[in-house]
């Protein structure tokens, strides 16, 4: 099983509403990320989660917190999020992380918008 | 700030010529440069992981080079399909205390072949 799922497909949320991002992976790899992709750009690296630890932020706002209660889930909880934040959020997962050679497999993506 | 560009922005190709693009980036603390394809309603998907200066990868009908020294790669397409239709995505993977950052995205390269 070379997928990684995320839910849900599409997220619209208030100013003032708590959502959250889920992503699953089963190939046993031990690092996870999260992207953030505005349309016309190229996706913008926000957390990596190395061994279920939290190794980069990428100086992201605290609305957004991340979450990874085992090796298989990535979780991204939302609190209170502008409209600017409305993107496309990709998760993915490699092998390792502190070893750059490893190709990292991407979700499908959620695509929230925030109104 | 790690710039990684990506040359040209947009591409359309006849189906049955070849084509190549290039990605450009950092030529210090080089640790790894991706390439990836992003078909619409899709999941990235990965195509190399390059680490060697010289490396040159191959997977069918499409190789890409990689020269770390004056930082670029190339991405070739032999014998262009219209299902080769996509965004390629280049991403450079910088050296960083004991291993490797984050990867940081091109904007990509639209390539659309015209049967």
């Amino acid at each position: 099983d070379t997928e990684v799922t995320q839910t849900p497909k599409h997220l619209v949320m208030g100013m003032t509403n708590k959502k959250s991002l889920k992503c699953e992976q089963h190939m046993g790899h031990r690092a996870m990320y999260w992207y953030k992709q505005k349309a016309k750009k190229p996706p913008e690296l926000m957390f990596v989660y190395s061994y279920e630890k939290l190794s980069i932020n990428e100086s992201v706002p605290s609305r957004f917190s991340p979450e990874c209660p085992n090796s298989s889930l990535l979780n991204l909880h939302l609190h209170a999020l502008q409209p600017e934040d409305s993107a496309l959020y990709l998760c993915a997962s490699s092998q390792d992380y502190t070893s750059g050679g490893y190709e990292q497999y991407f979700g499908p993506g959620t695509r929230l918008t925030v109104t | 700030i790690l710039n990684v560009e990506q040359s040209p922005q947009s591409l359309h190709v006849q189906e049955g010529d070849s084509t190549n693009f290039t990605c450009s980036f950092p030529s210090s603390n080089f640790y790894a440069l991706h390439w990836y394809r992003w078909e619409t309603a899709k999941s990235p998907e990965a195509l190399f992981v390059m680490t060697l200066n010289g490396d040159e990868k191959k997977k069918g009908r499409i190789s890409a080079t990689l020269n770390t020294k004056e930082g670029y790669s190339y991405l070739y397409i032999k014998g262009s399909q219209p299902e080769d239709s996509a965004t390629y995505l280049c991403a450079f993977n910088m050296y960083s205390g004991g291993g490797a950052d984050g990867l940081t995205f091109g904007k990509g390269t639209h390539l659309i072949i015209q049967p």
